[in-house]
């Protein structure tokens, strides 16, 4: 069976840090990861994906994520943080399972980035 | 383009009680799944339709079904509501295959008193 880690509930950054959403998964066969934001009261949004290529993967608003199969992780990571960026991340994995793609998402990081 | 549509946002109701909601995805998209989100669990996926037809469901009871009309549009109901029933339900569009992103709405909030 496919999980996905996100081990910190919430991460706390101030304005104008980089900052690091950690997310580690465990699947059998090739991942398709992606990173979603939820702001409140609202859906998600896609921000970036990997699906073959290049390790570090740019998305959305300055978001990026670096692929590390060794590690098992696909962290999401900006080098400067925006109060704007405050919201609850999601990481999630795609992995054929008999034909099926099922998406598995992690429990979702409290980002809050502070003035 | 307008982006998917979920209705109603908001709705109350009591146990026992069925309840049916609906989702319009992004004009083109063919891919319709449907997922609930709970402060203990997390997301969960319920099911995947694909041009009328549902391609996967996740391990939810038969209390929740779904289906997917000729125009994409797509329903969920649950059944004989209970309390744990109460959850974000949120529905997703995709425009290419299996592994491609999802396009979220915004959700039904359902409160089950």
């Amino acid at each position: 069976a496919q999980s996905v880690a996100q081990p910190e509930d919430q991460v706390n950054v101030a304005e104008g840090n980089p900052l690091t959403v950690k997310c580690t998964y465990s699947v059998s066969g090739n991942p398709y990861l992606f990173w979603y934001v939820q702001y409140p009261n609202r859906g998600l949004q896609f921000l970036l994906k990997y699906i073959t290529g290049d390790n570090l993967v740019k998305g959305s608003y300055g978001f990026e994520a670096e692929f590390n199969k060794s590690q098992t992780s696909f962290h999401l990571k900006k080098p400067s943080a925006l109060v704007s960026d405050s919201a609850l991340y999601f990481c999630a994995v795609r992995v054929n399972s008999g034909g099926s793609y099922i998406p598995t998402f992690g429990r979702g990081t409290s980002l809050i980035v502070h003035p | 383009k307008a982006g998917v549509t979920q209705t109603p946002r908001y709705l109350i109701k009591t146990r026992g009680q069925q309840v049916t909601l609906s989702c319009s995805p992004i004009s083109g998209h063919r891919s319709v799944s449907w997922y609930q989100q709970t402060p203990g669990q997390g997301l969960q996926f319920l099911f995947e339709y694909f041009s009328e037809t549902q391609r996967n469901k996740g391990n939810f009871p038969g209390r929740f079904s779904g289906r997917q009309f000729s125009n994409s549009r797509s329903e969920m109901n649950v059944s004989t509501l209970e309390l744990g029933d109460s959850a974000l339900y949120l529905c997703a569009s995709s425009p290419r295959g299996p592994v491609g992103e999802l396009f979220f709405g915004e959700g039904s909030r359902l409160t089950v008193l």
